[in-house]
């Protein structure tokens, strides 16, 4: 099993232009979740989806869109990139949401 | 909705010394974990407890809910303990967690 798996792993974008974070899980979880972290400010939850097909927002939805079509993927989108979004992205996963969290690798996103 | 908190938040240990992390929540909880990111970034779980005490080799972790904390312990610490350890917990059942800012730990041969 690959666990939790996201592309690209490093980008590096100019203001108002777009991108999409693909993060894919192979352990049939219900959950998956989209964070980003920032120096000194832990992990903040973006978005996340409970389900295919759902999505709901975290604690810092603003300037970011999300997709879950297929039960394995969630896609996290930028469409007009700030410099405020200069950040590491990672996404996660769990069976139930009350079980254990599985993270990807992360995504370093510098926005110039 | 429910506030996290670590302490402390940098800690230096001298290789073969054991450590307790401290998270103190605002809520009862019914989801409390607890990660480690090491220095490469990658986020590995080390414990779902929200209640009662749980032990994986020389790590040890405790929550006390009706306390209100949790506690997590590193014995005979080694230089690949080193890295930020994060606390998560929820208080309810259909909410995601909300992170600590973590503790730092440097583990010096």
């Amino acid at each position: 099993n690959a666990g939790v798996t996201q592309t690209p792993k490093f980008r590096v974008l100019k203001t108002g232009q777009s991108m999409t974070l693909l993060c894919a899980q192979d352990m049939n979880h219900e959950y998956m979740y989209w964070y980003r972290q920032d120096p000194g400010m832990g992990l903040r939850l973006i978005h996340y989806s409970v389900g295919e097909g759902t999505t709901a927002k975290g604690e810092v939805p603003d300037g970011y869109n999300v997709s879950r079509l297929k039960k394995q993927n969630f896609l996290l989108g930028l469409e007009s990139a700030a410099p405020s979004q200069t950040s590491v992205y990672f996404c996660a996963s769990s069976y139930e949401i009350l079980h254990t969290q599985y993270f990807g690798p992360g995504t370093r996103l510098t926005v110039l | 909705g429910i506030q996290v908190e670590q302490s402390p938040p940098d800690l230096i240990l001298q290789e073969g010394a054991n450590s307790t992390l401290r998270c103190n929540f605002s809520d009862s909880v019914n989801n409390l974990q607890w990660f480690h990111q090491n220095p490469w970034g990658q986020l590995i779980n080390l414990f779902y407890i929200p209640s009662g005490t749980k032990q994986n080799g020389r790590l040890s972790a405790t929550t006390v809910a009706t306390e209100r904390y949790s506690l997590l312990y590193i014995s005979s610490s080694q230089t690949t303990d080193s890295g930020v350890y994060f606390c998560a917990a929820s208080d309810s059942g259909n909410t995601p967690l909300v992170f600590g800012k973590g503790t730092r730990l440097s583990v010096i041969a």
